[in-house]
């Protein structure tokens, strides 16, 4: 089946501008995260949305950052007001249930450059 | 706050040596231990995961945890070129919310 699809794969921006960030999970899986990997950093965690749940947004590093899930399946990072120390890859990952990290499949990322 | 550490690398084992990876961890409420494997450019996969103290095998894997002393560790045994990446470690308390070490490079030289 289909895995966690990400768009867009690449996106430049210029500074101050607004960017969307889009996220597919695996279908039929509850629990969706958000994380940013900064060149040569581990997987900083941004955001974990678990079915219907209130996510919990403790990663989220300023109020810049939002993000929504629809339906219960994609989902949406927004960084507003971009500044260059955004430039990162933003991975996004599903896992079914209650299996949290134990079964985590990632999706291929999104590479944000600001410019 | 919560830190996971590891070595940054690289190792350098040669093919069919026994490649040893740590990481230490600091919040002592922490029950469960992954590790991801990350090829450049790629996205991690999860190799395994160990949730009680002594050693968890799989194939060539081995993860070791020592909660005692906050330490887990993986083993590759019969280290093959394809081996080569960069290795993360993870840890979760009783949320399922993870940290992540910084990662260790391995490169496999044949």
């Amino acid at each position: 089946g289909a895995g966690v699809s990400q768009s867009p794969s690449n996106k430049v921006t210029e500074k101050g501008k607004d960017v969307e960030l889009r996220c597919d999970p695996i279908s039929g899986h509850t629990a969706l995260y958000w994380y940013r990997q900064s060149l040569g950093q581990g997987l900083e965690f941004l955001i974990y949305f678990q079915g219907n749940s209130a996510p919990d947004k403790s990663g989220l590093p300023s109020d810049r950052f939002s993000a929504e899930r629809t339906g219960g399946s994609v989902s949406t990072l927004t960084i507003q007001r971009t500044q260059q120390e955004d430039s990162a890859v933003y991975l996004c990952a599903s896992s079914p249930g209650t299996s949290g990290v134990r079964e985590q499949y990632f999706g291929p990322g999104t590479r944000l450059t600001v410019t | 706050q919560k830190e996971v550490e590891q070595n940054s690398g690289p190792l350098s084992v040669p093919e069919g040596a026994i490649a040893s990876l740590n990481c230490t961890y600091s919040d002592r409420g922490s029950q469960s231990f992954f590790w991801y494997r990350q090829y450049s450019g790629k996205s991690p996969e999860l190799i395994m995961f160990i949730y009680s103290n002594g050693d968890k095998e799989d194939g060539r894997f081995t993860a070791q945890l020592n909660k005692a002393s906050q330490y887990v560790s993986l083993l590759i045994r019969d280290s093959q070129p394809s081996d080569s990446a960069t290795y993360l470690c993870a840890v979760t308390g009783g949320s399922y919310i993870p940290t992540f070490g910084r990662g260790t490079s391995l490169i496999v030289h044949p």
